[in-house]
């Protein structure tokens, strides 16, 4: 079935240091985004991709990074974890321009120490 | 700014019992507005879209444009109900916005 993967699931680390939450779909789709979700925060948008070419800042970019290495592959960094960056991390896809249905990923859960 | 508002962080009701999850939103234009709902331990999936004014799973959503609001309603609320409801209106160039969340506590 096509669908929205993200490694790892799990991660605990440590402030400082470097991570990365990858994000990969076979659904063929165009948009890509990530999410971050807190408890009494809902999701907020870090960063949305609309092709390989366009990648944009959302609500909540800073510290954050990101790559889209082809259609199919969407990858977040942390070039620098901190405790506050604690959360679940959800990679999207949508089809196309219209608002339409997003697609989500199962979840990264960071524990930054 | 585009904003959606979901007054109740937690929603507890008996099982068969009516339940409303609130979602208000300001948005300049025509939204097209969704319900996603987040089971425990699962991924976020959409519930229901105005568009296609469906019912899924019992849920319907008016939206009242008057009022701006776009709640979630069920008659008779079941066990299997329970989870995280997010309201979530299309916001600038197609990209959602999402609300805080409801979690609906559905007991026996």
């Amino acid at each position: 079935d096509a669908d929205v993967t993200q490694t790892p699931r799990n991660r605990i680390t440590k402030t400082g240091k470097r991570i990365m939450l990858e994000c990969s779909q076979t659904k063929g789709h165009d948009r890509m985004y990530w999410y971050r979700q807190d408890p009494g925060l809902g999701l907020r948008l870090i960063y949305y991709s609309f092709d390989v070419k366009d990648i944009n800042k959302g609500e909540i970019s800073d510290g954050y990074s990101v790559s889209r290495q082809a259609q199919a592959k969407f990858s977040l960094s942390l070039e620098s974890a901190i405790p506050n960056q604690t959360a679940l991390y959800f990679c999207a896809t949508k089809e196309g321009p219209s608002t339409g249905e997003l697609f989500f990923g199962e979840g990264s859960r960071l524990t930054v120490l | 700014a585009q904003r959606v508002t979901q007054p109740e962080k937690l929603l507890s009701v008996f099982k068969g019992a009516p339940v409303e999850l609130k979602c208000n939103y300001s948005y300049s234009g025509s939204p097209e507005l969704f319900w996603y709902v987040q089971y425990s331990r699962q991924r976020l999936q959409l519930l229901l879209r105005h568009i296609s004014r469906e019912s899924i799973k019992g849920f319907t959503a008016d939206l009242n444009k008057g009022e701006t609001s776009f709640h979630l309603k069920k008659p008779f609320a079941q066990e299997e109900d329970s989870a995280m409801y997010y309201c979530a209106p299309g916001g600038s160039q197609g990209n959602l916005i999402f609300g805080k969340g409801t979690k609906l506590s559905v007991k026996p």
